[in-house]
């Protein structure tokens, strides 16, 4: 079945450093692709997708690029901030080929961002 | 849109009392998910609802488990006995199935606690 594996966390970084969260799958086809961010005590946000290959998903200065031929979605950012520390979840549907409604979760990536 | 909405945000109860949890999709969604969130599971999809059907309730951990929709506004998941083991942070999402999608939207959970 499809899957989704995520870099194991927790990461630490300083403010301003480069961020790359890797994100591989399993899946059939071309599924859709999604980046997921929860922040302390609050429910998970979509923070960015990709719905076919080679599409580049972008929001709030993080980036992921849909790699078909690696079946990778890796996260990226430039220069992460304090605001940025959360957990980041990376899924997968497979809706837009017929599938179900069902997203497929990564266990997730905590990433803590010090001043 | 007020978003999805969950009550109570918090919970405290006793082993072997039942417990309520409440949700309200988006306006206009039909579909809505029940996910358990801990931190040796991780993030698992309990039940869904498609039109107020439940379509997949192969998470449901067991009897002890139970999940309504008794319409477009309104689901509940209840816990009757509760278990200390079963103290999670449960999250209800909703999606629709028209239009582009953009997965899910979460609402910020429900942290319960069974003593």
């Amino acid at each position: 079945g499809d899957s989704v594996t995520q870099m194991e966390g927790p990461v630490t970084l300083s403010e301003e450093a480069c961020l790359t969260i890797n994100c591989t799958y399993t899946a059939t086809g071309y599924p859709s692709l999604f980046w997921y961010v929860q922040y302390p005590g609050e429910g998970l946000q979509l923070l960015l997708k990709a719905t076919k290959a080679d599409d580049k998903g972008s929001n709030k200065g993080f980036e992921a690029t849909y790699r078909k031929e690696t079946t990778s979605f890796h996260l990226e950012k430039g220069s992460v901030q304090v605001s940025d520390s959360a957990v980041y979840f990376c899924a997968l549907s497979d809706r837009n080929q017929g599938g179900s409604e069902k997203l497929v979760f990564g266990k997730g990536t905590k990433l803590t961002v010090n001043p | 849109d007020a978003g999805v909405i969950q009550s109570p945000r918090h919970e405290v109860t006793e082993m072997g009392q039942e417990v309520t949890l409440r949700c309200k999709p988006i306006s206009g969604h039909d579909y809505l998910f029940w996910y358990r969130q801990t931190m040796m599971r991780g993030l698992e999809l309990l039940i869904y609802f498609n039109n107020n059907v439940p379509i997949d309730d192969s998470g449901m951990p067991e009897d002890r488990f139970s999940a309504k929709m008794p319409n477009a506004s309104f689901s509940t998941l209840k816990i009757q006995p509760s278990e200390p083991r079963d103290s999670a942070v449960y999250f209800c999402a909703s999606s629709s199935s028209l239009g582009d999608w953009y997965g899910y939207t979460f609402g910020s959970g429900t942290r319960l606690t069974v003593v």
